[in-house]
């Protein structure tokens, strides 16, 4: 059974630090990998979906790694903002049937 | 702009009664996907649909949980009846995923905003 780790739960930084996301996972044989963010009260937000196939994805200041092999994923984030606090997620899905299994999250708290 | 829309919002009602809970998947999306969230459980789903049709309902408690997709802009989850541990915040995604081998799969899923469901 395929389970999700996402370490620390809650981290908290200054504004202007880089952050730096773990995501790991049991089973190496997964489809894809996708990171979101939710806001309190609010749903999910996609940030970046890495294809099983892919090393890495890209957007504006986030940055997400895959490796398959040692079952990992790491978001990073340049430059944190107070703007980027929130639970962040991983996900990852098994095949192309849309099975996700989620990761707890990492609570993020960026100090002004 | 497009985006899963989600109806109520907020629900509060009293053990036993039915709770009904709406989904708008993103127009021209063929997966919808029902997940709940606890603070116990984290985010758990509870069942899928592909083209309407139901993959995938392993996860949702059977005696009292319902999901269908009357068409394919509406998507539906009853709870009856509900009690007071299926308190949670429901949120519903929608997504594409190509039937070709050889199409690229588009697998992002696109989350509403939520319902928060309190049962007294």
């Amino acid at each position: 059974k395929q389970e999700v780790t996402q370490i620390p739960a809650a981290l908290s930084v200054p504004e202007g630090e880089n952050l730096v996301l773990n995501c790991s996972f049991t089973d190496s044989a997964i489809y894809n990998l996708q990171w979101f963010r939710q806001d309190p009260g609010k749903g999910l937000t996609s940030l970046l979906l890495i294809q099983s196939s892919q090393r890495e994805q890209t957007s504006g200041r986030l940055n997400a790694s895959l490796d398959k092999s040692s079952g990992r994923s790491t978001l990073y984030i340049a430059a944190s903002q107070p703007g980027d606090s929130a639970t962040y997620l991983c996900a990852v899905r098994p095949d192309s049937w849309g099975k996700f299994q989620f990761g707890a999250g990492t609570q993020v708290v960026v100090t002004p | 702009d497009a985006r899963v829309t989600q109806t109520p919002r907020h629900k509060v009602t009293e053990m036993g009664q039915e709770v009904t809970m709406r989904c708008q998947p993103i127009l021209g999306h063929n997966t919808v996907f029902w997940y709940r969230q606890t603070m116990m459980q984290g985010l758990e789903l509870l069942a899928y649909f592909r083209n309407r049709a139901p993959l995938d309902d392993s996860g949702m408690p059977k005696d009292r949980f319902s999901a269908e997709m009357p068409d394919a802009t509406l998507a539906t989850l009853k709870i009856q009846p509900s009690e007071p541990r299926d308190s949670a915040v429901y949120f519903c995604a929608s997504g594409l995923v190509s039937d070709g081998k050889l199409a690229v799969d588009y697998n992002e899923q696109f989350f509403g905003p939520g319902t928060r469901l309190t049962v007294l």
